[in-house]
C-alpha cells in the first residue's frame, strides 16, 4: 500500500544546514510536496518538485529527488530558530481525487 | 486576502455530544478536505468533496459526517459514535483535478481546530 516514511526528529545548530529525508512508495506520483507546520497551526506549503526533475532550489531550500530509490530530501541552508517546526513530505499516488499521502512529519529543533 | 478559516480554534465537549467544526474558504476552490492529526502521526483523511453536494469517505470516516451545500463551506460533525474524538482537525482546499496527467494542485490548509472531549 501507499506509505511515506520520515525520521521523526532532527536537531541542528543555528547556522548549520538541515537535511530532512523522506521515502515514498508510489512511482507514479507526479508531484511531491514539502509542508511546514508551526506549533498550533495548519500546514504551510514550502515547496514542491515535479517528478521529472532531480533538483529544485528556492532561496535557502533545496529539494533533491531520486526517483530510482524513491527518496526525497529537503535541505535548509543556514538554519534559523524560526525554522523550528514539523516538516511533512507528501505524495499524490494518483492523479484523480487528490488523495494526498503524508509522512508522519519530522520535528526539526534548532539549537542556539 | 484569500484563505481558509476554521473556527473555533479550541473546542471542548462532553462525551456523548455531537459537535460541528466550521471550515470556510474564499479561494474559489472546488475541492475541500478534512484531516485528523494525532501526535507523532501524519495526517489522516476523514472526508473530501470535489464539488458541491457531493463528498466521499476518506480513510477514517467512521463516526464523522459532512455536508457540502455551498462551494465555500465544508462543515464536519464529530458524532458521539466516534470512539476517540480528541484530536487536531485540519481543513484544506485545492483546485479540483478532473483529468489524468500531471497537475500541480497543492492543498491549502486552515489553522486547525483542537477538539477535546472529556
Amino acid at each position: 500500500g501507499e506509505d511515506v516514511e520520515q525520521s521523526l526528529f532532527l536537531s541542528v545548530r543555528e547556522g548549520d544546514s538541515s537535511v530532512i529525508n523522506c521515502t515514498y512508495t508510489d512511482s507514479s506520483s507526479t508531484y511531491l510536496y514539502w509542508y511546514k507546520q508551526e506549533p498550533g497551526a495548519g500546514l504551510q506549503l514550502l515547496t514542491y518538485i515535479f517528478s521529472n526533475m532531480d533538483m529544485k532550489q528556492d532561496q535557502r531550500l533545496t529539494v533533491l529527488l531520486n526517483k530510482k530509490d524513491k527518496h526525497l530530501s529537503l535541505r535548509i541552508a543556514d538554519t534559523q530558530t524560526g525554522d523550528s517546526a514539523i516538516y511533512f513530505c507528501a505524495e499524490i499516488p494518483d492523479n484523480y481525487g487528490q488523495n494526498f499521502v503524508f509522512g508522519p512529519g519530522t520535528r526539526l529543533s534548532v539549537l542556539p | 486576502d484569500g484563505g481558509i478559516t476554521q473556527s473555533p480554534k479550541y473546542l471542548f465537549r462532553k462525551e456523548g455530544q455531537n459537535v460541528t467544526l466550521s471550515c470556510e474558504q474564499n479561494l474559489n476552490h472546488d475541492a475541500m478536505y478534512w484531516y485528523r492529526q494525532d501526535p507523532g502521526q501524519g495526517l489522516r483523511l476523514i472526508y473530501y468533496s470535489q464539488i458541491v453536494n457531493d463528498f466521499q469517505k476518506g480513510d477514517i470516516a467512521e463516526g464523522y459526517s459532512v455536508s457540502r451545500e455551498k462551494k465555500e463551506s465544508f462543515p464536519l460533525t464529530v458524532t458521539s459514535a466516534q470512539k476517540n474524538p480528541t484530536a487536531f482537525y485540519l481543513c484544506a482546499s485545492s483546485i479540483a483535478v478532473w483529468t489524468g496527467g500531471a497537475h500541480n494542485s497543492p492543498l491549502h490548509f486552515g489553522n486547525g481546530t483542537r477538539l477535546t472531549v472529556t
